[in-house]
């Protein structure tokens, strides 16, 4: 099994420029999410859904927008860059909520962001 | 909001030695998890907790979910120099949703052999 898997791992944009950061997972997970990581703030949830069709906002959402229009995959996009989206981006999903297990993600091996 | 604190924010240990860190709540959670992170990979859960008082090990790691739900520990016996990386804590209720995950700032780990 691949995984949660995510493209690019490094990307460097300039100001006001977009771009998508792709993420798919094969595990049938219901749950998938975006986080950026950012030195001494720890893990911080930009967006996540519950299923396809199903998206809701975390505790970072200004300037991503997301869409889940299958199960597999959950693209995440920059509408207009800033360098305060300079991060490490991570992907990650697990089971569906009516299982015990629904917070034990699975995570992918990151997208690195610089913004100029 | 809800909120984390873990501790300590870093540890610079010899190998051999044990390692404690904790996570602390102003908040009851249902569910403790603890994750480790490598240099440039994503986090990967090490314990899962799902009861309050249950004491969990996974080889050399051992996590308990305290009694007052409010908190959580994970001690390393024996540390090698695989151990280094970046622990997470993080909180969850039932009903909630990846919403309703909160992660602790992480415990930065590093071994001299």
């Amino acid at each position: 099994n691949a995984g949660v898997t995510q493209t690019p791992k490094f990307q460097v944009l300039k100001t006001g420029q977009s771009m998508t950061l792709q993420c798919a997972q094969d595990m049938n997970h219901e749950y998938m999410s975006w986080y950026r990581q950012d030195p001494g703030m720890g893990l911080r949830l930009i967006h996540y859904s519950v299923g396809a069709g199903i998206t809701d906002q975390g505790e970072v959402p200004n300037g991503y927008n997301v869409s889940r229009s299958t199960t597999e995959d959950f693209p995440l996009r920059l509408l207009s860059a800033a360098p305060s989206q300079t991060s490490v981006y991570f992907c990650a999903s697990s089971y569906g909520g009516r299982r015990l297990s629904f917070g034990e993600l699975f995570f992918g091996e990151g997208s690195r962001l610089t913004v100029l | 909001g809800q909120q984390l604190n873990q501790s300590p924010q870093s540890m610079f240990i010899q190998e051999g030695e044990d390692v404690s860190m904790n996570c602390t709540s102003s908040s009851i959670f249902n569910t403790w998890l603890w994750y480790k992170q490598e240099p440039g990979e994503g986090p990967v859960l090490l314990i899962a907790l799902y009861k309050a008082g249950e004491l969990t090990s996974n080889g050399r790691l051992t996590a308990q979910f305290g009694i007052t739900r409010k908190d959580s520990f994970l001690n390393i016996s024996a540390s090698i120099p695989s151990d280094v990386g970046i622990y997470f804590c993080a909180g969850l209720n039932y009903g909630g949703s990846q919403g309703n995950l909160i992660f602790g700032k992480g415990t930065k780990l590093s071994v001299k052999p």
